[in-house]
């Protein structure tokens, strides 16, 4: 079965630093997607990136950049030079592509905490 | 503009009441789901639709309840036989289920139920 692992609970930094958010996975597929969701104070999902597990290139957006590694099954989100408003819950997913989305499974989600 | 509109925002129950929490999309979506969110536990799922007239139990559908007379509408009912029903409870859809496996979720913004 697959299962993704937030091992970070919360995390707290101060503006202007750069933050890494950790997601380890497990699947027996060998084609799935990867997911980074962010779940600001208001509540809904906000969905940031997909990867496919084909595509093992680093991609950044703006200040965010994800880093995925089928060698060691991860799949993490840096944030550069940290802004009070990317404080939120951030939740990292997996899907596997077999049962067209019957299977998608969000971690634990990490906390991340921006101080002024 | 489009969206899922939850409501409400905050509900309070009394023990042994069941109570009904509403979800209402004009995205024209096939597939419409609910999420119960805990603290450090992500997101798990309860039911899902993929048509009008049709829905599924997901991982914890124990003392919950579901309809989908109307493709726009997907209403979810907490019952007195749900043990631990304080929670956020988040209602997402997507254009069909292959959809959400490529993360084509749209997501409320959630209702908090207490129970007191």
């Amino acid at each position: 079965a697959q299962k993704v692992t937030q091992a970070q609970t919360e995390i707290s930094v101060v503006e202007k630093e750069d933050v890494t958010l950790d997601c380890v996975y497990e699947t027996r597929d060998t084609t799935y997607y990867l997911f980074w969701y962010k779940q600001p104070p208001s509540g809904e999902l906000v969905f940031l990136i997909r990867r496919n597990s084909f595509d093992e290139q680093n991609e950044i957006s703006g200040r965010y950049s994800w880093n995925f590694q089928k060698s060691t099954s991860s799949f993490n989100f840096t944030i550069t030079a940290s802004q009070v408003v990317d404080s939120a819950v951030y939740f990292c997913a997996l899907s596997e592509a077999h049962n067209y989305g019957q299977n998608f499974v969000f971690g634990p989600g990490t906390r991340l905490s921006v101080l002024p | 503009d489009g969206g899922i509109t939850q409501s409400p925002k905050y509900l309070f129950r009394k023990e042994g009441q069941n109570v009904t929490l509403s979800c209402e999309q004009n995205l024209n979506h096939d597939a419409m789901y609910w999420y119960r969110q805990d603290p450090g536990q992500g997101l798990r799922l309860i039911y899902y639709s993929q048509i009008v007239n049709d829905f599924q139990k997901g991982d914890i559908a124990e003392g919950y309840s579901v309809s989908r007379e109307k493709k726009e509408s997907f209403p979810l009912t907490v019952t007195s036989a749900q043990k631990n029903p304080t929670a956020f409870y988040l209602c997402a859809s997507s254009i069909d289920l292959a959809d959400r496996g490529q993360g084509g979720y749209t997501f409320g913004s959630g209702t908090r139920l207490t129970v007191v």
